[in-house]
């Protein structure tokens, strides 16, 4: 069973449209957060959630819409989507909060917005 | 402000020779330290960390990192390459004084083994 599992692998859109990326983890973890690496690679912490709970914000603006319905789930919604959020999006999982706990990825969603 | 730098965008390395990516950090404090590998079409996999202790740490797949705290380094290094080394390769540091556990992280240097 894949640890940390984001759907879909590939997203192409058109300007303007909103969409969903949705991300799943059976390691049990009370963390997760969302990542954006752009196309020099280059990786971005976008949200944290623990237990549901946001802590970490970045500068994301505000069309991107993090929800967690459980602690097992993070999705990602993006609302009027522009050429500049093409990237790809990473979804990860971690246990406790101690500092010295490493991250689980998913596979990412390469989205490609026209 | 704290970063992380990883100076190489690039390393190339014939199979079979030592390989070293470097990192090297500016944090308050001390901080806990790791390194990240990504594979093509891949997410990011843990290698290895360095929270206290053993200046030498060992991780995955044969690599081990070196922190030297009066450098402010945590070079990764293998003493015999891979052609399937070849990837993106990160390094990470966590301030111990952030109470976000926030990682800050280098900007990647690919690695390129050549058979």
């Amino acid at each position: 069973d894949t640890a940390v599992s984001q759907t879909p692998k590939y997203l192409v859109t058109q300007m303007g449209n909103d969409k969903s990326i949705k991300c799943e983890q059976n390691l049990g973890h009370d963390t997760m957060y969302w990542y954006k690496q752009d196309s020099k690679k280059f990786l971005k912490i976008m949200f944290s959630y623990n237990n549901k709970e946001l802590i970490i914000n970045e500068t994301v603006p505000n069309r991107f819409s993090p929800k967690s319905p459980d602690k097992a789930h993070l999705n990602l919604h993006i609302n009027s989507l522009e050429l500049g959020d093409s990237a790809v999006y990473f979804c990860a999982s971690s246990q406790e909060r101690q500092g010295n706990e490493k991250l689980f990825f998913g596979s990412g969603t390469q989205l490609s917005v026209l | 402000a704290q970063s992380v730098a990883q100076p190489e965008d690039q390393v190339n390395v014939a199979e079979g020779n030592p390989l070293t990516v470097k990192c090297t950090y500016s944090v308050s404090g001390n901080p806990y330290l790791f390194w990240y590998v990504q594979y093509p079409n891949r997410g990011l996999q843990f290698l290895l960390k360095y929270i206290t202790g053993d200046n030498l740490v060992k991780g995955s797949y044969g690599f081990e990192a070196e922190f030297n705290k009066s450098q402010t380094s945590f070079h990764l290094k293998k003493p015999s390459a891979l052609v399937s080394d070849s990837a993106l390769y990160f390094c990470a540091v966590r301030p111990l004084l952030d109470s976000n556990y926030q990682l800050i992280w280098g900007a990647g240097t690919k690695l390129i083994i050549k058979p």
